[in-house]
Order: C-alpha cells, then structure tokens, then sequence
C-alpha cells in the first residue's frame, strides 16, 4: 500500500492571502508527483505533473515544488481568491508501474471573500 | 476536444440488477482508468486499460467488470452489487508516462 498523505486536511483563508499545503508521499521508487484541483461539481483538473528533484512549476497564483529525496511537494496559492476555493490532490505513480496513480487525502481549501 | 465523458451521471440500481458505466474519450489517449470514491475519501485506482489491454487490477471484486472494447471507450459492468458499492466512479485518461490525467465527471452510483 502506498502512503500519499496530504496536511492540513481542511483550511479556511481570507481573500487575498497566501497559503500552502502539503503533500507526502514514499522517497524510493518515485516516478511522479501529480497536483490536481478537484471544485464541488465537476471533474478533478490537473495543475501539475512533477518528476524531477528540485522541480518548480508555476500556472498563474498557484506555484508547486518537489523534494523527491525526501519525499515531500509543497503547493502555494498567492492571494487566494473565493475562485480557488476547492480541493487539492497530490497524486503519486512509482517508478516500475508509473500507470499507478495513486492520490492522497486531497486539502480541502475555502477562501472566504 | 479535452473531455472525457462519463455516462450515466447518476445511477441507482438494486443488488440484483445488471448495469453498466461508459466513459468515452476521443484524446487519442491509451492509458484508461477506473477509480472509486467514496465520501471524504480520495479516489481509489481500480482498474487501469493500456493499449485497450487491463494492465492493472486493484484486487477488485469480480461484481465489477471491466471493459474496453476500443480505444477511445471503456465500461464498467456491474452485477450483484452491494450497498457498500454506493460511491463516484470515476473514469480517467492519459496520453502517456509524465503526462496529466483527464477525468470524467463521474457517475454517482447508489446500490439499494
């Protein structure tokens, strides 16, 4: 069993603040780290696919980094808005079965106007 | 054409019934999935067709079925199920190893 843990699990920010949540996932056999954005209603969208140790992708406000030494993906959002009120999944594929996704517990996100 | 359709959206069905789940992609992906989840949980992997062949089943009962008779289709049959089979099954795809999943809506599936 893989363990892809995700903190906090729920987080309530204002409008216009900056935030960050955490992914964990297991440091040996990594292949790929996945970020997907999951609104109330409609399908999980993804934001990021990762693979490199040091790795720093950006769309927009939302910026993601790995550390895939020690098994960790941060996700910022700068200056939250309501819009971006939704859950966010990391999801992990280990090298030797990369078609494996496996996701974490998901940090549901509520940006209060 | 980035969608990946799911139908039906909802389903209910008794434990003797027969049914079935379709998800229909024209991406030209081959990787296809199939995930389970459950409230306040994340989505959990079930099957996973590659090149329309199953490459990867998750332990999954025999009570669910999967299907995929071409490339840019994939089913879920569904017999004898159990209310604890009660959940959103969601279809995936992907064109290849690094690449982004595209997912369906879902088909909210209630088991009575």
């Amino acid at each position: 069993i893989l363990n892809v843990e995700q903190s906090p699990q729920s987080l309530h920010v204002q409008e216009g603040d900056s935030t960050n949540f955490t992914c964990s996932f297991p440091s040996s056999n990594f292949y790929a780290l996945h970020w997907y954005r999951w609104e109330t209603a409609k399908s999980p969208e993804a934001l990021f696919v990762m693979t490199l140790n040091g790795d720093e992708k950006k769309k927009g406000r939302i910026s993601a980094t790995l550390n895939t030494k020690e098994g960790y993906s941060y996700l910022y959002i700068k200056g939250s808005q309501p819009e971006d009120s939704a859950t966010y999944l990391c999801a992990f594929s280990p090298s030797g079965g990369y078609q494996k996704v496996t996701f974490g517990t998901g940090t549901k996100l509520q940006v209060i106007p | 054409d980035t969608e990946v359709t799911q139908t039906p959206k909802h389903l209910v069905m008794g434990m003797t019934n027969k049914k079935s789940l379709k998800c229909e992609q024209h991406m030209g992906h081959r990787a296809m999935y199939w995930y389970k989840q459950k409230a306040k949980k994340p989505p959990e992997l079930m099957f996973v067709y590659s090149y329309e062949k199953l490459s990867i089943n998750e332990s999954v009962p025999s009570r669910f079925s999967p299907e995929c008779p071409n490339s840019s289709l994939l089913n879920l049959h569904l017999h004898a199920l159990q209310p604890e089979d009660s959940a959103l099954y969601l279809c995936a795809s992907r064109e290849g190893a690094n690449t982004e999943a595209f997912f369906g809506q879902g088909t909210r599936l209630t088991v009575v």
